[in-house]
């Protein structure tokens, strides 16, 4: 199973609709849940962070922690062209071979949006 | 402004010839890394570092070695490229501990033939 794992996609939704991109982690562990954007030839920037269960939103964007179930989504709301794009979930785990690895960062694969007019 | 500069953004090279790609950062952070990222893979950290000479393997460090000697570089060596070593790469800073985001730098693009 791999650390980090996100839905395939790509993902394709109409303007204005909702866009739920998920995420599942191996390391029950984890702090730090990150979501990236990155477009095409891009460098990845950061969308939104979240340490603690349950929800926080900025702007049309969720996070959403739930540690039990060991996963993190992003909601995307009113979506819109320039959100296309690949989204990247990364968690930072407490340990890792058995020591604390505060600079380590493991990411998915990353999940392909497409929204289209 | 606030900035992680990679360089060289685009080089091509061939098997075993030494090389080093620079990253420096202006915002006095602490944590520095690097990923590399293939199509299909996503991006895999290769090193990362918490502090001047403290360096540790990420998930995938095999043929490369990081030298942390300032605070603002953090360089990436290749001393014996080899073709599967091809990938875009891409240089990290943040400030203090693992809770906080990561700050790319624009990327480097690595082709060894």
């Amino acid at each position: 199973q791999k650390e980090v794992e996100q839905n395939s996609g790509p993902l394709s939704v109409p303007e204005g609709a909702i866009a739920s991109l998920n995420c599942t982690y191996s390391d029950r562990g984890s702090q730090s849940f990150f979501w990236y954007r990155q477009y095409s030839g891009k460098s990845p920037e950061l969308i939104m962070f979240i340490y603690s269960n349950g929800d926080k939103e900025d702007g049309r964007f969720t996070a959403q922690l739930n540690k039990a179930s060991q996963y993190v989504s992003l909601l995307i709301r009113d979506s819109q062209p320039s959100d296309s794009a690949t989204y990247l979930c990364a968690v930072n785990p407490l340990h890792s071979a058995g020591g604390t690895s505060y600079g380590k960062l493991t990411f998915g694969q990353g999940t392909i949006l497409t929204v289209h007019p | 402004e606030a900035q992680v500069t990679q360089n060289p953004r685009y080089l091509i090279t061939v098997t075993g010839k030494k090389l080093t790609v620079t990253c420096s950062q202006n915002m006095n952070h602490e944590y520095m890394s690097w990923y590399r990222q293939d199509p299909g893979l996503g991006l895999r950290q290769i090193y990362y570092s918490m502090n001047v000479e403290v360096t540790d393997k990420g998930d995938v460090p095999e043929g490369y070695k990081v030298s942390r000697k300032e605070k603002r570089n953090f360089p990436l060596i290749l001393e014996s490229p080899s073709p599967n070593q091809t990938s875009l790469y891409f240089c990290a800073s943040s400030h203090g501990q693992g809770k906080q985001p990561q700050h790319f730098g624009d990327g480097t693009r690595l082709s060894i033939l």
